[in-house]
């Protein structure tokens, strides 16, 4: 089992429209959670990061997190066409390595 | 903006070559890692360090070594690189503590084993 599943997409909405992005972990005790976007040919970079069950909001980005369910998600509300990327999930250990999903390709249609 | 940089950003080599790939980052991190990505997978932990004198392997690591002589400095060698060594490879920085966890990029250095 990988310690982080995502769905790899890919995933196209509209323009305007809510893009939901999902992982799950299979570490129970892991403490710390990111989302990273990699755009083609680039390095990763950090979007979010959520410690605490419940949802966390910054601008159009919220993540959520639910322990119980050891799921994480990402909601992308009105995007654009500069979203579509790849969107990395990454979860920090018990152990206090990182571990990394495939990521979910996002394409936003104009 | 990150100041983490790794040296060189692409390089094409023959089979049994020696090769380092060169990190660096002045943050002051404690923390150091390299990753390899090969297109839509994730990436494999390749090695990672703690600090100076600390290095520890990771899933990959089976085919090359790393040092940490100096905290902003943490290299990558290759002993006989061959054409599966072929990928993108990825250094990252952080710093330690336990709910700080944001991991910084290098813009990665494309190697080509032909």
């Amino acid at each position: 089992q990988k310690e982080v599943e995502q769905n790899s997409g890919p995933l196209s909405v509209p323009e305007g429209a809510i893009a939901s992005l999902n992982c799950t972990y299979s570490d129970r005790g892991s403490q710390s959670f990111f989302w990273y976007r990699q755009y083609s040919g680039k390095s990763p970079e950090l979007i979010m990061f959520i410690y605490s069950n419940g949802d966390k909001e910054d601008g159009r980005f919220t993540a959520q997190l639910n322990k119980a369910s050891q799921y994480v998600s990402l909601l992308i509300r009105d995007s654009q066409p500069s979203d579509s990327a790849t969107y990395l999930c990454a979860v920090k250990s018990t152990g206090n390595q990182f571990y990394f999903g495939t990521g979910t390709s996002l394409t936003v249609i104009p | 903006e990150a100041d983490i940089y790794q040296t060189p950003r692409y390089l094409v080599i023959g089979t049994g070559k020696k090769i380092t790939l060169e990190c660096s980052q002045t943050m002051g991190h404690d923390k150091m890692y390299w990753y390899q990505q090969d297109p839509g997978m994730e990436l494999h932990l390749i090695h990672y360090s703690y600090g100076v004198n600390s290095t520890e392997k990771g899933d990959l690591s089976s085919e090359s070594t790393v040092s940490r002589i100096r905290t902003e400095h943490f290299p990558l060698t290759l002993e006989s690189a061959r054409p599966s060594h072929t990928s993108q490879y990825l250094c990252a920085s952080g710093l330690a503590g336990l709910n700080t966890g944001e991991l910084f990029f290098g813009e990665g250095s494309r190697l080509t084993v032909l």
